[in-house]
């Protein structure tokens, strides 16, 4: 079946330092991939997603590239706030619209020091 | 973005006892709401989706009689967690999404303990 796999955390970053949490996946068919973000006490919140292949993602100063021949969908941010730390879930679905559920990575939790 | 809010945001009870959460679509209409379920430092394993109006569909693995899912209106499913157990201690997340909102919004989850 459809499966995402992240890099393992607890990632810890310098502010504007660079940022890249890898994400991969596996799929039968051609999959939307969204990154999604929970902040301490907070519900997932949609950061970012792609539908199809070569679809750049990009929020907040976050990007991610839907890359079928790598079958990745890493989320890189060229520099970090304190405000970014959170954790980050790379995420599935089989269709583009919402009426799909997701099929989530672990997450990733990112500490940014100041 | 639109709010769902789930309630309880944690609840403690005895094993055998049943436990009922709340998943609201806040000011949405959600035909469609999802239930999911995280234990520590894993994943998000979605446990059932749930139509407006129609039966729970469950993942494999997921006891339908266990967890009872109802998505008796547009803003409210609710997810029963019967004769609870400690296995059953999670952490429950609903998602909802419907009409002209294409994406899911999430609760910020309930924290489940059974003694």
């Amino acid at each position: 079946g459809d499966s995402v796999t992240q890099m393992e955390g607890p990632v810890t970053l310098s502010e504007e330092a660079f940022l890249t949490i890898n994400c991969t996946y596996t799929a039968t068919g051609y999959p939307s991939l969204f990154w999604y973000v929970q902040y301490p006490g907070e519900g997932l919140q949609l950061l970012l997603k792609a539908t199809k292949a070569d679809d750049k993602g990009s929020n907040k100063g976050f990007e991610a590239t839907y890359r079928k021949e790598t079958t990745s969908f890493h989320l890189e941010k060229g520099s970090v706030q304190v405000s970014d730390s959170a954790v980050y879930f790379c995420a599935l679905s089989e269709g583009s619209n919402s009426g799909y559920a997701l099929n989530f990575g672990k997450g990733t939790s990112l500490l940014v020091t100041p | 973005g639109a709010v769902v809010s789930q309630h309880p945001s944690w609840v403690i009870c005895k094993s055998g006892t049943s436990v009922k959460i709340e998943c609201r679509s806040l000011d949405f209409q959600a035909t469609t709401m999802f239930w999911y379920r995280q234990f520590p430092k894993q994943s998000l394993m979605l446990m059932a989706t749930s139509n407006e109006g129609s039966k729970a569909t469950y993942e494999q693995g997921v006891e339908k009689d266990k967890f009872l899912i109802n998505h008796a209106s547009l803003t409210l499913s609710t997810l029963t967690v019967t004769s609870a157990h400690p296995e059953d201690s999670s952490f429950y997340i609903c998602s909802a999404s419907g009409g002209a909102v294409n994406e899911q919004f999430f609760g910020p989850g309930t924290r489940l303990t059974v003694l």
